[in-house]
């Protein structure tokens, strides 16, 4: 069964700077995609980005990039020029590939950007 | 495009009524959409995968009889909450799976949730 990991409950960070967040996930599959999904305070869930298992290039959308370490299952989100509409829950996901379309969630960081 | 939309966004009951919730995908098809569960400051936990014209598959766990799910058409799925009771209130989202889209055949794109409140 898949795993999906993020040790940060909680984390703050001022406006403008740079933030990391983690997540780390267990799986014996070799295709899959991984997903960082944001949920701010409306609970809309938003697609921040998505990555391929077998793309190595680590995906990026304009402020959002991700550091893919398919050998260390390690899938962290990197927010650059923190603004404070990125306030948000922030989840983690993994889906097999060709599989049931399963999306499993980690339990989410919270991120708060100070003014 | 891959536009979700849930309704109503909110509903309050009185227990043993029934409420539905509908999820609609407005500018796309969707052969698969999925209905969730979200406790406050939780994560999403999955109550099953509702298909086009068949029944739907259920999590380990979740009452079919209770939580009735229907995918009459490729842009509407239901969620029925039968018989609700307060421990029924959450937070209900679903999302939907656009099968067609080029390059993004496996995002799926989620509805604004419905907010229930069963007294």
């Amino acid at each position: 069964a898949q795993t999906v990991t993020q040790s940060q409950p909680e984390m703050s960070v001022q406006e403008a700077e740079t933030v990391t967040l983690s997540c780390t996930y267990d799986t014996s599959e070799n295709n899959y995609y991984l997903f960082w999904y944001k949920q701010p305070p409306s609970r809309q869930m938003i697609l921040v980005i998505r990555q391929e298992a077998y793309k190595q290039q680590n995906a990026t959308e304009n402020r959002f990039s991700v550091n893919f370490q398919k050998a260390a299952k390690s899938f962290s989100l990197k927010i650059s020029d923190s603004q404070l509409g990125d306030t948000a829950m922030y989840f983690c996901a993994f889906m097999k590939r060709g599989g049931d379309d399963k999306i499993i969630f980690g339990k989410g960081t919270r991120l708060h950007i100070l003014p | 495009g891959a536009v979700v939309s849930q309704h109503p966004s909110w509903v309050i009951c009185k227990s043993g009524t029934s409420v539905k919730i509908e999820c609609r995908s407005l500018d796309f098809q969707a052969t698969t959409m999925f209905w969730y569960r979200q406790f406050p400051k939780q994560s999403l936990m999955l109550m099953a995968t509702s298909n086009e014209g068949s029944k739907a598959t259920y999590e380990q766990g979740v009452e079919k009889d209770k939580f009735l799910i229907n995918h009459a058409s490729l842009t509407l799925s239901t969620l029925t909450v039968t018989s609700a009771h307060p421990e029924d209130s959450s937070f209900y989202i679903c999302s939907a799976r656009w099968s067609g889209r080029v390059g993004h055949t496996d995002t799926q794109y989620f509805g604004p949730g419905t907010r229930l409140t069963v007294l």
